[in-house]
């Protein structure tokens, strides 16, 4: 089992819609959480960090559920520009700093 | 302000072959690494860098060899290219242990 997964997708859907990922992580001591959106054979950007009280940026919101060892974002709204690859990226300590990819997540936004 | 350069863009090796990847960035970033990325998986580190003259391994560091000798560049070696090594390279970097990484735009490598 993968330390953390994402649905592969493709997640297809109509300008306007929401919609919205999980991304699950098996490490209880992971300790931070970010998205990241990667266009086809480009480099990851930052897309957001996540925050344990949930955050928001603009039509992006992040969650994070300890307990259930989860995160999600939702995006409202999308745009044709939504259209990429989300990466769920997971940080823990371990002797220093590892960051942890899942294989993200792909969303088709179709006009 | 260039953030993380990566050249060349693009190669093709033969078997056996060696090379360099380069790495720059002018972020004043201490931590520098470098994560290969294959189709199915997560981006995996290979090696990594906490600041000049300290290097250490990653997931996957077989065949490859780094060095650290000013905080700006951070080269990536192939000492004798296998087809297994055919991948897209990205170089990142980030200010702290609290930050998030920031990445260069990719390395696609052929080995045939």
């Amino acid at each position: 089992r993968k330390e953390v997964e994402q649905d592969p997708g493709p997640f297809n859907v109509p300008e306007g819609a929401t919609v919205a990922f999980n991304c699950t992580y098996s490490n209880s001591a992971s300790q931070s959480f970010f998205w990241y959106r990667q266009d086809c054979r480009k480099e990851p950007k930052l897309l957001m960090s996540v925050y344990s009280s949930g955050n928001e940026d603009g039509r992006f919101t992040a969650q994070l559920n300890r307990a259930s060892q989860y995160i999600s974002l939702l995006i409202r709204d999308s745009k044709l520009s939504d259209s990429a690859t989300y990466l769920c990226v997971v940080r823990r300590f371990s002797g220093t700093y590892k960051y942890i990819f899942g294989t993200g997540t792909r969303l088709k936004v179709l006009a | 302000n260039a953030g993380v350069t990566q050249t060349p863009k693009f190669q093709v090796l033969k078997t056996g072959q060696s090379m360099t990847l380069q790495c720059a960035q002018d972020m004043n970033h201490e931590y520098m690494s470098w994560y290969r990325q294959d189709p199915g998986m997560g981006l995996r580190l290979i090696h990594y860098s906490v600041g000049a003259g300290i290097t250490d391994q990653g997931e996957v560091p077989n065949g490859y060899n780094v060095s650290r000798s000013t905080t700006e560049d951070f080269p990536l070696r192939l000492l004798s290219a296998a087809p297994s090594q055919t991948s897209v390279y990205f170089c990142a970097s980030r200010p702290g242990n609290d930050s998030p990484l920031h990445f260069g735009n990719g390395t696609r490598l052929t080995v045939t």
